[in-house]
């Protein structure tokens, strides 16, 4: 079964720029996480979709952020415009339908922001 | 303020010794728990994780983590370290507000000495 998985891998970027960030979860999970690790700190959640609906969004840091689902199968995040301050890692979780379920974390996207 | 404190930032520990990682958590109702770990250039992976029961839990790589609900603490504990073991370990909590969302401690980098 594979796993959940990210693209792309790393994005460098300048400041002002648009980027979009994909997770691919689990086959059969409809819960898809996306969490962010800002160097230096520690892993926060950014915002949770139960399919294709948001379930919760109160990590996301402004309004230049936007995730979608569409279909309830993969996610983007975009950052538009980026900031210095985005730069960072962007993880993807998911899981089954159950709050003890187990978050399966992809292996993250590096974004670096010039 | 509810929180995941990892006092620790960074431990090294020579191959073979005994490890303890230290986690403590604030929240009113105790949380369920969880210790993920990061390879490089790997996703987080679960170790092992607590909701209820035998407040000592077993997970994968022979870790263990005992639950004191009278220190709020789940610490991590492995009898032997081995120099493959060097990587960062995330605890974290899912509050028991209703929400999925993980919270994460600022994680402790292992290393591991010959």
């Amino acid at each position: 079964e594979a796993g959940v998985t990210q693209f792309p891998s790393h994005s460098v970027i300048e400041k002002g720029q648009t980027v979009t960030l994909r997770c691919d979860p689990i086959s059969g999970h409809d819960n898809l996480y996306w969490y962010r690790r800002v160097m230096g700190k520690e892993i926060k959640f950014l915002l949770h979709f139960v399919k294709e609906s948001k379930q919760d969004e109160s990590g996301m840091p402004n309004n230049r952020f936007l995730a979608e689902r569409t279909g309830g199968t993969y996610s983007t995040l975009k950052v538009q415009p980026a900031e210095l301050e985005d730069s960072g890692v962007y993880f993807c979780a998911s899981s089954q339908d159950r709050t003890t379920d187990t978050q399966y974390f992809g292996p993250g996207t590096r974004l670096t922001v010039l | 303020a509810q929180s995941v404190t990892q006092p620790d930032i960074h431990i090294t520990v020579s191959e073979g010794a005994s490890l303890e990682l230290r986690c403590n958590y604030s929240y009113g109702a105790t949380p369920y728990l969880f210790w993920y770990v990061q390879s490089p250039g790997q996703g987080l992976q679960l170790l092992l994780k607590y909701f209820s029961g035998d407040t000592l839990v077993q997970g994968i790589k022979g870790f263990e983590a005992e639950f004191k609900r009278s220190q709020s603490s789940f610490n991590l504990r492995k009898p032997s370290v081995h120099w493959s073991d060097a990587a960062e370990y995330f605890c974290a909590v899912v509050p028991l507000t209703g929400f999925q969302k993980l919270v994460f401690g600022t994680g402790t980098r292992l290393l591991v000495s010959p």
